[in-house]
């Protein structure tokens, strides 16, 4: 199976912040490289599919980059509301298993 | 609007089984490959399993292989995970999603609110 590192596991920063989270592939996936966010007690929500598409309703100030096995979240300028923890998802083995990343918790 | 609404978590003992299921509604059923993705308590996300949309394929992470069953109703817009030989490292909250795919990616797209299956004595 494919595997998945983040970094860092834990981030403080304040509101206003420039903010990156990395993940890294055990192996080439090209850029079939999914990030989600989760707030506590809630499911979690896609943010960003095929390494640098944003999904629809997410705001501007999220972005993702990369391709092959290093791929990067960025945050522009951190809201209140972005608080939360960040998973990378890989979905390049073809619906099996889709591994995710260990998670990143952004903090205050 | 795609819902998705697990039912079925609780207390079991290990060993026992449960049968989770998730009702679909907001979106044609029978189009979309459907996942489990679970979360155990102050954990990370572990993709479980998934099925095509016809029922005819479907794939485990190996450490439910052989214990749990992924199966689908699509004349009732119905998923479900059978879930045996349950063991205290099953614990967790149990998401039901849907699989979306496009030009650049497959991703869970939508999520459900998740059901919490607790596997102690």
């Amino acid at each position: 199976d494919i595997q998945m590192t983040q970094s860092p596991s834990s981030l403080s920063a304040s509101v206003g912040d420039r903010v990156t989270i990395t993940c890294r592939a055990s192996q080439s996936i090209s850029s079939y490289l999914n990030w989600y966010q989760q707030k506590p007690g809630k499911a979690p929500k896609l943010l960003i599919y095929g390494a640098s598409s944003l999904q629809s309703g997410v705001p501007s100030r999220f972005s993702g980059s990369g391709s092959g096995t290093d791929f990067t979240l960025t945050i522009s300028s951190l809201q209140p509301e972005d608080f939360a923890t960040y998973f990378c998802q890989q979905s390049y083995s073809n619906r099996r298993p889709y591994t995710f990343g260990q998670g990143t918790k952004l903090e205050i | 609007e795609v819902q998705l609404v697990e039912s079925g978590g609780g207390l079991v003992q290990p060993g026992g089984s449960l049968r989770l299921s998730c009702a679909a509604s907001g979106f044609t059923f029978s189009r979309y490959w459907m996942s489990w993705v679970r979360q155990a308590p102050g954990k990370g996300l572990e993709w479980v399993a998934n099925i095509k949309h016809d029922g005819s394929e479907n794939s485990y992470v190996d450490s439910v292989k052989g214990r749990f069953t992924i199966s689908r109703d699509n004349a009732k817009n119905s998923l479900f995970l059978q879930m045996n030989s349950l063991r205290a490292e099953d614990t967790a909250v149990y998401y039901c999603t849907r699989d979306d795919c496009s030009f650049a990616s497959c991703f869970q797209g939508s999520w459900g609110q998740g059901a919490l299956v607790t596997v102690s004595s």
